[in-house]
Protein backbone atom coordinates (compact mmCIF):
# COMPACT_ATOMS: atom_id res chain seq x y z
CA UNK A 1 0.00 0.00 0.00
CA UNK A 2 1.55 3.55 -1.04
CA UNK A 3 1.25 6.00 1.93
CA UNK A 4 0.54 9.10 1.46
CA UNK A 5 2.28 11.93 4.10
CA UNK A 6 0.98 15.58 3.48
CA UNK A 7 2.81 18.64 4.88
CA UNK A 8 2.23 20.61 6.70
CA UNK A 9 -0.99 19.56 8.70
CA UNK A 10 -2.23 23.61 8.72
CA UNK A 11 -0.55 26.30 6.64
CA UNK A 12 -1.91 29.70 8.17
CA UNK A 13 -1.53 32.06 5.32
CA UNK A 14 -3.44 35.64 4.73
CA UNK A 15 -5.48 36.03 1.80
CA UNK A 16 -3.19 37.25 -1.16
CA UNK A 17 -0.14 34.90 0.57
CA UNK A 18 1.22 32.21 -1.55
CA UNK A 19 0.22 28.72 -0.77
CA UNK A 20 2.39 25.37 -0.62
CA UNK A 21 1.70 22.34 0.22
CA UNK A 22 3.33 18.92 -0.04
CA UNK A 23 2.57 15.91 -0.53
CA UNK A 24 4.88 12.45 -0.37
CA UNK A 25 4.85 8.95 -1.31
CA UNK A 26 6.19 6.31 0.44
CA UNK A 27 7.13 4.72 -2.91
CA UNK A 28 7.10 6.36 -6.28
CA UNK A 29 3.75 6.71 -7.95
CA UNK A 30 3.41 7.91 -12.32
CA UNK A 31 2.95 11.70 -12.39
CA UNK A 32 -0.25 10.22 -14.22
CA UNK A 33 -1.87 8.94 -11.09
CA UNK A 34 -1.74 11.86 -8.59
CA UNK A 35 -4.60 13.95 -8.04
CA UNK A 36 -5.26 16.50 -5.53
CA UNK A 37 -8.85 17.51 -3.95
CA UNK A 38 -10.08 20.67 -2.30
CA UNK A 39 -12.78 19.97 0.71
CA UNK A 40 -14.86 22.45 2.18
CA UNK A 41 -16.87 22.14 5.46
CA UNK A 42 -20.07 20.20 5.39
CA UNK A 43 -19.29 19.40 1.39
CA UNK A 44 -17.96 16.56 -0.71
CA UNK A 45 -14.59 16.94 -1.94
CA UNK A 46 -13.75 18.62 -5.17
CA UNK A 47 -11.21 17.17 -7.87
CA UNK A 48 -8.92 20.14 -8.32
CA UNK A 49 -5.70 18.66 -10.43
CA UNK A 50 -5.46 15.35 -11.73
CA UNK A 51 -1.92 13.88 -13.33
CA UNK A 52 0.18 16.03 -10.82
CA UNK A 53 -0.86 19.07 -12.74
CA UNK A 54 -3.50 19.02 -15.37
CA UNK A 55 -6.54 21.53 -13.76
CA UNK A 56 -10.40 20.22 -13.84
CA UNK A 57 -12.61 22.08 -16.14
CA UNK A 58 -13.49 25.56 -14.20
CA UNK A 59 -10.57 25.34 -11.48
CA UNK A 60 -8.83 28.82 -11.84
CA UNK A 61 -5.15 28.93 -13.13
CA UNK A 62 -4.10 29.98 -9.52
CA UNK A 63 -4.02 26.68 -8.64
CA UNK A 64 -1.29 24.74 -10.07
CA UNK A 65 0.50 21.00 -9.61
CA UNK A 66 3.77 19.88 -10.06
CA UNK A 67 6.22 16.87 -8.95
CA UNK A 68 7.07 13.62 -10.07
CA UNK A 69 8.38 9.85 -8.18
CA UNK A 70 7.48 10.61 -4.48
CA UNK A 71 7.29 14.59 -4.19
CA UNK A 72 4.50 16.55 -5.15
CA UNK A 73 3.50 19.82 -5.02
CA UNK A 74 0.10 21.88 -4.96
CA UNK A 75 0.65 25.73 -4.93
CA UNK A 76 -1.70 28.46 -5.12
CA UNK A 77 -0.33 31.21 -6.22
CA UNK A 78 -2.72 33.82 -4.32
CA UNK A 79 -4.91 32.57 -1.63
CA UNK A 80 -8.74 33.77 -2.36
CA UNK A 81 -10.95 34.21 0.66
CA UNK A 82 -13.18 30.90 -0.72
CA UNK A 83 -9.82 28.72 -1.12
CA UNK A 84 -9.25 28.33 2.61
CA UNK A 85 -10.01 24.33 3.21
CA UNK A 86 -8.66 21.63 3.26
CA UNK A 87 -6.61 19.88 0.58
CA UNK A 88 -5.86 16.16 0.14
CA UNK A 89 -3.80 14.36 -2.50
CA UNK A 90 -4.77 10.49 -3.52
CA UNK A 91 -2.69 8.26 -5.69
CA UNK A 92 -5.04 6.47 -8.37
CA UNK A 93 -2.61 3.88 -9.73
CA UNK A 94 -2.33 1.73 -7.50
CA UNK A 95 -5.01 -0.81 -5.49
CA UNK A 96 -6.08 0.11 -2.42
CA UNK A 97 -5.96 3.62 -3.95
CA UNK A 98 -4.71 5.78 -0.88
CA UNK A 99 -5.61 9.53 0.14
CA UNK A 100 -3.08 11.63 2.22
CA UNK A 101 -3.78 13.15 5.92
CA UNK A 102 -4.98 16.55 4.48
CA UNK A 103 -3.93 19.66 4.61
CA UNK A 104 -6.04 22.70 6.41
CA UNK A 105 -5.15 26.21 4.90
CA UNK A 106 -6.62 28.46 7.56
CA UNK A 107 -7.13 32.40 7.61
CA UNK A 108 -3.99 33.54 9.60
CA UNK B 1 -25.21 16.48 -15.44
CA UNK B 2 -24.33 13.29 -13.75
CA UNK B 3 -25.74 13.32 -10.21
CA UNK B 4 -24.76 10.69 -7.29
CA UNK B 5 -27.22 10.30 -4.13
CA UNK B 6 -26.49 8.24 -0.51
CA UNK B 7 -29.25 6.90 1.03
CA UNK B 8 -29.66 4.14 3.89
CA UNK B 9 -30.36 3.97 7.53
CA UNK B 10 -28.20 7.13 9.46
CA UNK B 11 -28.13 4.82 12.56
CA UNK B 12 -26.63 1.58 13.15
CA UNK B 13 -26.59 -0.53 15.46
CA UNK B 14 -23.00 -2.23 16.84
CA UNK B 15 -22.14 -5.51 15.65
CA UNK B 16 -25.00 -5.18 12.99
CA UNK B 17 -24.59 -4.49 8.62
CA UNK B 18 -24.47 -0.97 7.59
CA UNK B 19 -25.78 -0.46 4.42
CA UNK B 20 -25.67 2.25 1.85
CA UNK B 21 -26.89 2.88 -1.63
CA UNK B 22 -25.85 5.40 -4.10
CA UNK B 23 -28.43 6.50 -6.98
CA UNK B 24 -26.92 7.17 -10.48
CA UNK B 25 -28.76 10.21 -12.75
CA UNK B 26 -27.37 11.41 -15.56
CA UNK B 27 -25.23 8.07 -16.32
CA UNK B 28 -25.54 4.64 -16.40
CA UNK B 29 -23.62 2.26 -14.05
CA UNK B 30 -22.79 0.18 -16.53
CA UNK B 31 -20.79 2.78 -18.35
CA UNK B 32 -16.74 2.74 -18.12
CA UNK B 33 -16.22 3.88 -14.68
CA UNK B 34 -15.49 2.33 -11.53
CA UNK B 35 -17.75 2.95 -8.99
CA UNK B 36 -16.62 4.30 -5.31
CA UNK B 37 -17.08 4.67 -1.56
CA UNK B 38 -15.09 7.10 0.43
CA UNK B 39 -15.61 7.79 4.21
CA UNK B 40 -14.71 10.08 6.23
CA UNK B 41 -15.12 9.96 10.40
CA UNK B 42 -15.87 13.33 12.29
CA UNK B 43 -13.11 15.49 11.96
CA UNK B 44 -10.45 12.78 9.81
CA UNK B 45 -9.82 12.35 6.60
CA UNK B 46 -11.20 10.64 4.06
CA UNK B 47 -10.43 7.03 3.61
CA UNK B 48 -10.94 5.05 0.33
CA UNK B 49 -13.39 2.43 0.82
CA UNK B 50 -13.33 0.69 -2.49
CA UNK B 51 -14.77 0.34 -5.71
CA UNK B 52 -16.75 -1.72 -8.55
CA UNK B 53 -17.31 -1.71 -12.68
CA UNK B 54 -20.28 -2.62 -13.97
CA UNK B 55 -18.95 -6.03 -14.93
CA UNK B 56 -18.72 -6.74 -11.19
CA UNK B 57 -14.88 -6.45 -10.73
CA UNK B 58 -14.54 -4.67 -7.33
CA UNK B 59 -11.52 -3.76 -5.03
CA UNK B 60 -11.21 -2.94 -1.60
CA UNK B 61 -9.30 -1.67 1.10
CA UNK B 62 -7.38 -4.00 2.55
CA UNK B 63 -8.38 -2.89 6.23
CA UNK B 64 -12.26 -3.55 5.33
CA UNK B 65 -11.75 -6.15 2.87
CA UNK B 66 -13.08 -8.74 5.37
CA UNK B 67 -16.07 -6.78 6.04
CA UNK B 68 -17.09 -4.68 3.02
CA UNK B 69 -19.08 -6.05 0.14
CA UNK B 70 -20.01 -3.59 -3.33
CA UNK B 71 -22.02 -4.18 -5.31
CA UNK B 72 -23.76 -2.94 -8.60
CA UNK B 73 -27.76 -3.01 -9.24
CA UNK B 74 -28.08 -2.59 -13.25
CA UNK B 75 -31.82 -2.54 -13.65
CA UNK B 76 -32.02 0.13 -10.43
CA UNK B 77 -28.81 2.00 -11.44
CA UNK B 78 -27.43 2.36 -8.25
CA UNK B 79 -24.58 0.73 -6.54
CA UNK B 80 -24.03 -0.49 -3.04
CA UNK B 81 -22.01 -0.99 0.26
CA UNK B 82 -22.64 -3.15 2.67
CA UNK B 83 -20.15 -3.22 5.82
CA UNK B 84 -20.82 -5.95 8.59
CA UNK B 85 -19.80 -6.22 12.43
CA UNK B 86 -19.31 -2.78 12.27
CA UNK B 87 -18.11 -0.73 15.31
CA UNK B 88 -18.13 3.10 16.61
CA UNK B 89 -14.95 3.29 14.32
CA UNK B 90 -17.15 2.75 11.69
CA UNK B 91 -19.16 5.82 12.37
CA UNK B 92 -18.42 8.54 9.28
CA UNK B 93 -19.73 10.39 6.24
CA UNK B 94 -19.86 8.15 3.45
CA UNK B 95 -19.83 9.60 0.03
CA UNK B 96 -19.96 7.52 -3.48
CA UNK B 97 -18.37 8.96 -6.19
CA UNK B 98 -17.82 8.20 -10.19
CA UNK B 99 -14.54 7.58 -10.66
CA UNK B 100 -13.03 9.72 -13.85
CA UNK B 101 -11.93 7.87 -17.15
CA UNK B 102 -9.35 7.57 -17.06
CA UNK B 103 -9.47 5.81 -14.09
CA UNK B 104 -6.24 6.98 -12.58
CA UNK B 105 -7.09 10.66 -13.12
CA UNK B 106 -9.67 10.67 -9.68
CA UNK B 107 -13.30 11.23 -8.27
CA UNK B 108 -14.84 13.67 -10.25
CA UNK B 109 -18.55 13.48 -9.39
CA UNK B 110 -19.51 12.95 -6.14
CA UNK B 111 -22.20 12.30 -3.82
CA UNK B 112 -23.10 15.06 -0.88
CA UNK B 113 -22.56 12.18 1.70
CA UNK B 114 -24.43 10.73 4.40
CA UNK B 115 -23.91 10.56 7.85
CA UNK B 116 -23.49 7.03 9.60
CA UNK B 117 -23.54 6.63 13.26
CA UNK B 118 -22.90 3.38 14.87
CA UNK B 119 -24.62 2.89 18.77
CA UNK B 120 -23.84 0.88 21.30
Amino acid sequence: EIVLTQSPATLSLSPGERATLSCRASQSVSSSHLVWYQQKPGQAPRLLIYAAASRTAGIPDRFSGSGSGTDFTLTISRLEPEDFAVYYCQQCGSSPLTFGGGTKVEIK
Amino acid sequence: QVQLQESGPGLVKSSGTLSLTCAVSGDSVSSSYWWTWVRQPPGKGLEWIGEIYHTGSSNYSPSLKSRATISVDKSKNQFSLHLRSVTAADTAVYYCARDSEPHFYGMGVWGQGTTVTVSS
